[in-house]
């Protein structure tokens, strides 16, 4: 299967604890992307590398959200301390930027379904 | 910082067109994306524009004026496969994608 898979599918956690998802994008997309999804809501942006730069990253994100893309491959998103407001699913997408930079269309992986109680 | 506007729901029925709108404010456009979402299911894109003008791809074609800051997804010969959550997206050229809230398209027999 070459499309984007992320790991663990679903996650259950106490507030308070930390959690870390991984993102493994279409080999050779230079664009990874992290989003939440909420019920009834359209994805809303977390974050995006190119490459293994982290290029822009959501006023809305607190700093207990952290991300990471060390060789421009396989990306993970870490939660700290979490809240009950973080129950989501957390989706990852990739993509391959190319030259002119004017088609961006965006691989969806199945995302991870984070349940904080 | 960016907004999108698209209509909570629509409905129609098999075999006929839908149109579904977008409007949008954003600074630094880079262009508009479509993507469809069935329920439990992943986003899947469906279209892009970066220019004024029509798209085609298949049933469904997408529209962009950038003087309108407006777009739309029609969607013919509907099928009930069709039955999805549809979002538009707009890019900027800071590489953020924002997309809307979505339109819940029902299609009856």
């Amino acid at each position: 299967d070459t499309g984007v898979s992320q790991d663990p599918r679903h996650k259950i956690t106490k507030r308070g604890q930390n959690v870390t998802f991984r993102c493994d994008p279409i080999s050779e997309h230079n664009r990874l992307y992290w989003y939440r999804q909420t019920l009834g809501q359209g994805p809303e942006f977390l974050t995006y590398f190119q490459n293994e730069a982290q290029l822009e990253k959501s006023r809305l994100l607190s700093d207990r959200f952290s991300a990471e893309r060390p060789k421009g491959s396989f990306s993970t998103l870490e939660i700290q301390r979490t809240e009950q407001g973080d129950s989501a699913m957390y989706l990852c997408a990739s993509s391959d930027q190319a030259g002119d930079g004017r088609y961006n269309e965006q691989f969806f992986g199945p995302g991870t379904r984070l349940t904080v109680l | 910082g960016q907004s999108l506007e698209q209509p909570s729901e629509v409905t129609a029925v098999e075999g006929a067109i839908v149109q579904i709108n977008c409007t949008y404010q954003t600074s630094g456009f880079y262009g508009l994306s479509w993507y469809q979402q069935h329920d439990g299911g992943a986003p899947t894109f469906l279209s892009y524009n970066a220019l004024d003008g029509l798209e085609e791809t298949g049933r469904f074609s997408s529209f962009l004026s950038r003087s309108d800051s407006y777009g739309y997804l029609l969607l013919q010969e509907l099928q009930m496969k069709d039955s999805a959550s549809y979002f538009c997206a707009v890019d900027t050229n800071a590489g953020k994608s924002t997309f809307g809230d979505g339109t819940t398209l029902t299609v009856k027999p």
